[in-house]
């Protein structure tokens, strides 16, 4: 049973360009989390989804941010005209239950780099 | 003030040592708490999970929560130097749908 996978592990974008972070559930999980980590800080909650849902974005900055997990395929983070204070390591949790969020299960993370 | 505080360290201690981390909180809300353990470039691995005030020991890792203090602690026996990471304390409120988690301490154990 794969765990979360994350992809790609890490990313190198240019000041002004788009990142796109992508996140597989482990299978039957349908309730996703990213957090974002800055270096030697913890983890910071952005974002909730279910399928085709977004239940609670309110880590999410207002802008240039956005989050799917649509029917089909992996939830995709997306940080649009990336600038370097978002180079950070991106993590991506899924759970099985709802609510049962203390039980979700953490990927290896995307390190986003902006240069 | 922060939701949650936990002293980063480094933290550095011999083979065998018993090992306490610890973290404050400010948010009496919260109920459920939880350590993950972090290696260098990898995810946090769920080591202890505990509802409410109490302890909870799992082989060589014992998880304490106060509540009334506002404080939780792990302690680790018999420190082995595959212990060495960062340990991250996490909480969260009944109903809610996110951790809160502490800055994490950067634990060494020297052989």
């Amino acid at each position: 049973n794969a765990g979360v996978m994350q992809n790609p592990r890490h990313l190198v974008r240019r000041r002004g360009q788009e990142a796109r972070l992508r996140c597989s559930p482990m299978k039957g999980h349908s309730h996703v989390y990213w957090y974002r980590q800055l270096p030697e800080e913890g983890l910071k909650f952005m974002v909730y989804l279910q399928k085709e849902n977004i239940i609670d974005e309110s880590g999410m900055p207002k802008e240039r941010f956005s989050a799917e997990f649509p029917k089909e395929g992996p939830s995709i983070l997306r940080i649009q005209q990336v600038v370097r204070g978002d180079s950070a390591a991106y993590f991506c949790a899924s759970s099985l239950f709802l609510g049962r969020e203390s039980e979700a299960f953490f990927g290896q993370g995307t390190r986003l780099t902006v240069v | 003030q922060k939701e949650v505080e936990q002293d980063p360290g480094p933290l550095s201690v011999p083979e065998g040592a018993i090992v306490s981390l610890n973290c404050t909180y400010s948010n009496s809300a919260f109920q459920y708490f939880m350590w993950y353990r972090q290696y260098s470039r990898k995810g946090p691995e769920l080591l202890m999970y505990t509802y409410s005030s109490g302890n909870k020991e799992d082989g060589r890792f014992t998880a304490q929560v106060d509540k009334s203090s506002k404080y939780i602690s792990l302690f680790i026996r018999d420190s082995q130097p595959s212990d060495s990471a960062t340990y991250l304390c996490a909480m969260s409120a009944w109903g809610a749908q996110k951790l809160v988690f502490g800055q994490g301490t950067r634990l060494t154990i020297n052989p």
